[in-house]
């Protein structure tokens, strides 16, 4: 699995856009960006995910770089309830691959 | 709610001891897996089960075994516990096909080693 590599931790203020990065250089072409949060020991919750265009759902959006070896998760308006660990991975979609999860990053959304 | 049911919720025994952790995945997902969540070792991976089938392992210690049963559900074994042991323990379904496959991740079961 290719390896990913984000900020230790991040601030944002509530209201604000919060946009956490992601390095993945070695991505593979059949590898998906994916996002997964976790709020307080809760569960990991599934976010986003994306190929290579850029997504947008009711959670967030997610910019990836033309080469693909970056990417950016956009909390347009981050609220207190945003404030988890926010894990990007890459993974191949297709055959229910398994998830590895690396440090993460840890946004704190202040009021 | 994510359709993933993990039970118990909490969990305590001693060290020496062996205990099973439980998990329902949802309705028509095929594959399971487990993770372990430790203050110091983030979400490591331990084991993937895909329709009754070992699919995945991670670094699971030869003391722990997984299994899935015809319905579907999993066990985890952890046995001959140490305090190390302790920590919260994830179950995730996902279903088959092609294309995105997400994965839902239950509540976790907390166990603590005294």
């Amino acid at each position: 699995d290719a390896k990913t590599t984000q900020p230790t931790s991040m601030d944002c203020a509530e209201g604000r856009a919060a946009n956490l990065p992601c390095n993945h250089s070695t991505i593979s072409g059949n590898e998906y960006v994916y996002w997964y949060r976790q709020i307080h020991s809760q569960g990991p919750q599934y976010i986003i995910h994306g190929l290579k265009n850029n997504e947008t759902n009711e959670m967030a959006s997610l910019i990836i770089t033309e080469d693909r070896k970056s990417s950016t998760l956009i909390l347009p308006h981050a609220t207190l309830r945003d404030t988890a660990v926010y894990y990007c991975i890459v993974r191949v979609s297709y055959n229910t691959d398994k998830l590895i999860f690396g440090t993460g990053t840890r946004l704190q959304v202040f009021p | 709610d994510s359709g993933v049911t993990q039970t118990p919720k909490h969990l305590i025994t001693a060290t020496g001891q062996r205990v099973t952790l439980r998990c329902s995945p949802r309705s028509g997902d095929l594959s399971v897996y487990w993770y372990q969540q430790s203050l110091d070792q983030g979400l490591q991976f331990l084991i993937q089960y895909y329709n009754g089938e070992e699919r995945a392992k991670g670094n699971i210690l030869e003391r722990f075994s997984a299994q899935q049963f015809p319905d579907l559900h999993s066990e985890l074994n952890l046995s001959s516990l140490e305090l190390g042991d302790s920590a919260l323990y994830f179950c995730a379904s996902s279903s088959p096909g092609q294309g995105h496959t997400e994965a839902f991740f239950g509540q976790g079961t907390r166990l603590t080693v005294v």
